[in-house]
């Protein structure tokens, strides 16, 4: 089955850094990579929809310029949180689909704890 | 199915019993659902999925009813297991759009 692998897990790192996610479909290309946000006891936020080769679109309210977005080949996308701040912690989580309308899978990351101390 | 900042509601059942969990979605265009299940510090898990054309899928353990006429979609699981223990989302997509859209979630407790 679809796989995907999202690193690292967990990271702590201080106010004003940034931070890179990874998101990897293993066994698949992934065309399509959306980067979600979720709060302890919420639902997924969706922050950004990214496409192979072009830039992602991300949801209203998403700061682009502080949430930066690359997916650069079909089995990889990368997050990066800039000048990271305490309200920037929670859990990111990638998923990632093969195709456009007609595709039916999502798989998702394992996801990240990110804590900005 | 959008999501909201609530917090979660819970269910709770005895190990053994059968789960229902549900879900209410608006968007009449919406032609395929998906359910996904959470553990504590993991991301979603497919679960099992329907299309519109079907009124009820089963996979093991769990069947996914979808009523289209009143916007509502279902989770059954038989003979629950406190391994089921987890949040459950749904997820619904409409034909003219990619992306999901998630509901609120669900909270499953098992007791042994």
């Amino acid at each position: 089955g679809a796989v995907v692998s999202q690193h690292p897990s967990w990271v702590i790192c201080k106010s004003g850094t940034s931070v890179k996610i990874e998101c990897r479909s293993l066994d698949f290309q992934a065309t399509t990579m959306f980067w979600y946000r979720q709060f302890p006891k919420q639902s997924l936020m969706l922050m950004a929809t990214s496409n192979e080769g072009s830039k992602a679109t991300y949801e209203q309210g998403v700061e682009k310029d502080k949430f930066l977005i690359n997916h650069a080949s079909l089995t990889l996308s990368t997050l990066t949180v800039t000048s990271a701040h305490p309200e920037d912690s929670s859990f990111y989580i990638c998923s990632a689909t093969g195709g456009g309308p007609t595709n039916y899978g999502y798989t998702f990351g394992s996801g990240t704890r990110l804590t900005v101390v | 199915g959008e999501s909201v900042g609530l917090h979660l509601p819970t269910l709770s059942v005895q190990e053994g019993d059968n789960s229902i969990i549900n879900c209410a979605y608006s968007n009449s265009a919406s032609d395929y659902f998906i359910w996904y299940k959470q553990e504590s510090g993991k991301g979603p898990q497919f679960i099992i999925d329907i299309r519109s054309n079907m009124d009820k899928r089963q996979g093991q353990r769990v069947t996914v009813l979808l009523n289209k006429t009143v916007k509502h979609l279902s989770l059954q699981i038989a003979a629950t297991q406190p391994g089921d223990s987890a949040v459950y989302f749904c997820a619904e997509r409409s034909g003219g759009s990619y992306i999901p859209t998630f509901g609120r979630g669900t909270s499953l407790i098992v007791h042994p």
